[in-house]
């Protein structure tokens, strides 16, 4: 069964320096994408960065990366130069090609920036 | 122009009353999802369309009912509303199947049964 885990339910982070949120994942299927999405207090979810399972490079989206190690099975979301507007939640999610569309959500984590 | 837009934003009703959630998306995606955000923030997929057609059916009691008049549109219609089915129910859409599809979504529907 395919499974996210995301093991820090809260963050703190200092504006403008970098947080690693971490994320790893179960599964047994070579073929995957990971994405991660942010959920303000506002409540919409918003899609930031997507890794597929045969990228050979870490995906990068402006100040979002995600360090992907393939073999360790997590995709950990690096926010560099922090904002107060990162002071959301982050789901960690995977999908296959093999799954109707669906996608599997970690629990989150909410992430604080302090001024 | 909103790409994924849901309506209502929020929605408060009694124990028993029968209620319906619209999703619209103007981007020409092909699939598109409902999932529920329970009280702890959990994401649960409901159900997913695939060009109108129902793909996904996630152990949802049969008192959901979604509908897809075409593939702009998935509705969400729910009989005889329980306490439990208190939540933030997501529309969203993606451009197909495939695993690198990310999901554009609706900002969300809080419903409160009360």
């Amino acid at each position: 069964a395919q499974k996210i885990t995301q093991t820090q339910p809260g963050m703190f982070v200092q504006e403008k320096e970098a947080v690693t949120l971490d994320c790893t994942y179960d599964t047994s299927d070579p073929s995957y994408g990971l994405f991660w999405y942010k959920q303000p207090s506002s409540g919409e979810m918003i899609f930031l960065i997507y890794q597929g399972s045969y990228d050979q490079q870490n995906a990068t989206e402006g100040r979002y990366s995600l360090n992907f190690q393939k073999a360790r099975k997590s995709a950990n979301l690096v926010i560099s130069a922090s904002q107060l507007g990162d002071s959301a939640m982050y789901f960690c999610a995977m999908r296959f090609n093999t799954n109707a569309g669906k996608s599997t959500f970690g629990d989150g984590t909410t992430l604080t920036v302090k001024p | 122009d909103t790409a994924v837009s849901q309506t209502p934003k929020y929605l408060v009703t009694q124990m028993g009353n029968d209620k319906s959630i619209k999703c619209e998306q103007n981007l020409g995606h092909d699939t598109m999802y409902w999932y529920k955000q329970d009280s702890k923030k959990f994401l649960k997929i409901m159900f997913s369309y695939n060009n109108k057609e129902l793909i996904i059916n996630e152990t949802v009691p049969n008192r959901f009912s979604p509908k897809s008049p075409d593939k702009a549109h998935l509705n969400l219609h729910i009989n005889s509303l329980e306490l439990g089915d208190s939540a933030v129910y997501f529309c969203a859409s993606s451009q197909g199947l495939l695993q690198a599809s990310g999901y554009t979504f609706g900002s969300g529907t809080r419903l409160t049964v009360v």
